[in-house]
């Protein structure tokens, strides 16, 4: 079984700030993670993903994900948040060789401040 | 280049009527596609899936139906609409393979009054 947190339903930053978006999962197989953005009334966008290989994976508008197997986390961060990085974030698991349906977490609004 | 379009886009719907939402893939063959609902403030609940034409497997049980008649189309129906049935339906599509992302369409918001 598979399963993601997204620890926290709205994260708060200032402009300018660090993002920090934390997302856990459990897996009894190697997983394949993914993380999503979504914009208001829009679908799902691909950020970034991890499949195997190097485990900082950048992604699109200066996002970057850290897969650490031991503490079976996948944290979303970007250095410097911008006011359009307003939306609502998704992580996703799959396992490796198990279902190829994805879980989600149930997301996580990030609200950037001027 | 892959790409996937829904529609309608918006729909106000009374209860108890039909509905029907539509989704085709452009540029690949045999994807898997997906239905998935949004109801606000909460996360993503698949509702079908299929791997083939005419194959379709059901996550919740609903009064919604899915079908797919032709290798890239994919419909979302329901008879008898509900109150219940409200929500922003978002239609997906992946590659075979579990380490495959799936890419989703721009979403159909559907309102029940």
């Amino acid at each position: 079984a598979q399963s993601v947190t997204q620890l926290g339903s709205h994260v708060s930053v200032s402009e300018g700030a660090l993002v920090l978006l934390r997302c856990n999962y459990s897996s009894s197989v190697p997983p394949y993670l993914f993380w999503y953005v979504q914009y208001p009334n829009q679908g799902l966008q691909l950020l970034l993903k991890y499949t195997t290989g190097a485990t900082l994976v950048k992604g699109i508008n200066g996002f970057e994900a850290e897969f650490k197997k031991s503490e079976t986390s996948f944290h979303l961060t970007k250095p410097s948040a911008h006011m359009s990085d307003a939306a609502e974030y998704f992580c996703a698991v799959r396992s490796s060789g198990g279902s190829y349906i994805p879980t989600f977490g149930r997301g996580t609004s990030l609200i950037v401040h001027p | 280049s892959q790409t996937i379009h829904q529609w309608p886009a918006t729909l106000v719907q009374p209860v108890g009527s039909p509905l029907s939402l539509e989704c085709t893939v452009e540029g690949t063959s045999n994807p898997n596609l997906y239905w998935y609902r949004q109801a606000a403030g909460r996360g993503l609940q698949l509702l079908f899936y299929s791997v083939g034409i005419g194959q379709i497997s059901s996550e919740v049980p609903q009064n919604l139906s899915a079908s797919r008649p032709q290798d890239r189309q994919f419909i979302l129906s329901s008879k008898k609409l509900l109150l219940s049935d409200s929500g922003f339906y978002l239609c997906a599509w992946s590659l075979t393979g579990t380490g495959n992302t799936i890419y989703f369409g721009e979403g159909s918001w559907l309102t029940v009054v």
